[in-house]
């Protein structure tokens, strides 16, 4: 079985400042771990992935995540927030089979 | 350009109306899946499927129902069973086994 929580289902942060959003996850086997945005009234998009390669993954629009199994995290950082950043940002973990868990999302608000 | 398109966008029905939303994939994709979101609930699965002429019920399958007659089809019925089926709904699709998903734009349901 799988599961993900996402601490904070609205987080608030400053432009210009640290935005850090914290998923952890449950798996039997294994992870794959995906962080995804989502603006207004549209898909999600997918941000990052992490398939057993390097622990500290690489995304789009500035964004990382680094894997870390002891404490079985996937936090998601991006050094400066821009207004642009502000979304809903889900967690997600895959494993054996065709589905992914998603955690329940975190808004992000940037404030000027 | 390879995606996914859902349609209609938004979509109206009165109470006790069947409704179909499409959804149509061009990316070669063998899996396509059903969520339904709602405020502050994340991202529940309703239907997926693997390969064409099969699909198999996620966590919240009733009053809800699917066709996989095609690859690159996989459309969504909500029946007048559905309890509750006002709704913003996403399709997505994936190659495989535990890998990223990708999602089309979303149809927003409305039943009055």
């Amino acid at each position: 079985a799988q599961s993900v929580t996402q601490l904070g289902s609205h987080v608030s942060v400053s432009e210009g400042a640290l935005v850090l959003l914290r998923c952890n996850y449950s798996s039997s086997v294994p992870p794959y771990l995906f962080w995804y945005v989502q603006y207004p009234n549209q898909g999600l998009q997918l941000l990052l992935k992490y398939t057993s390669a390097a622990t500290l993954v690489k995304g789009i629009n500035g964004f990382e995540a680094e894997f870390k199994k002891s404490e079985t995290s996937f936090h998601l950082t991006k050094p400066s927030a821009h207004m642009s950043d502000a979304a809903e940002y889900f967690c997600a973990v895959g494993g054996s089979n065709y589905k992914l868990t998603f955690g329940k999302g975190t808004l992000l608000t940037v404030n000027p | 350009d390879g995606g996914i398109t859902q349609s209609p966008k938004y979509l109206f029905r009165k109470e006790g109306q069947n409704v179909t939303l499409s959804c149509e994939q061009n990316l070669n994709h063998d899996a396509m899946y059903w969520y339904r979101q709602d405020p502050g609930q994340g991202l529940r699965l309703i239907y997926y499927s693997q390969i064409v002429n099969d699909f198999q019920k996620g966590d919240i399958a009733e009053g809800y129902s699917v066709s996989r007659e095609k690859k690159e089809s996989f459309p969504l019925t909500v029946t007048s069973a559905q309890k509750n089926p006002t709704a913003f709904y996403l399709c997505a699709s994936s190659t495989g086994t535990g890998l990223e998903q990708y999602f089309g734009p979303g149809t927003r349901l409305t039943v009055t």
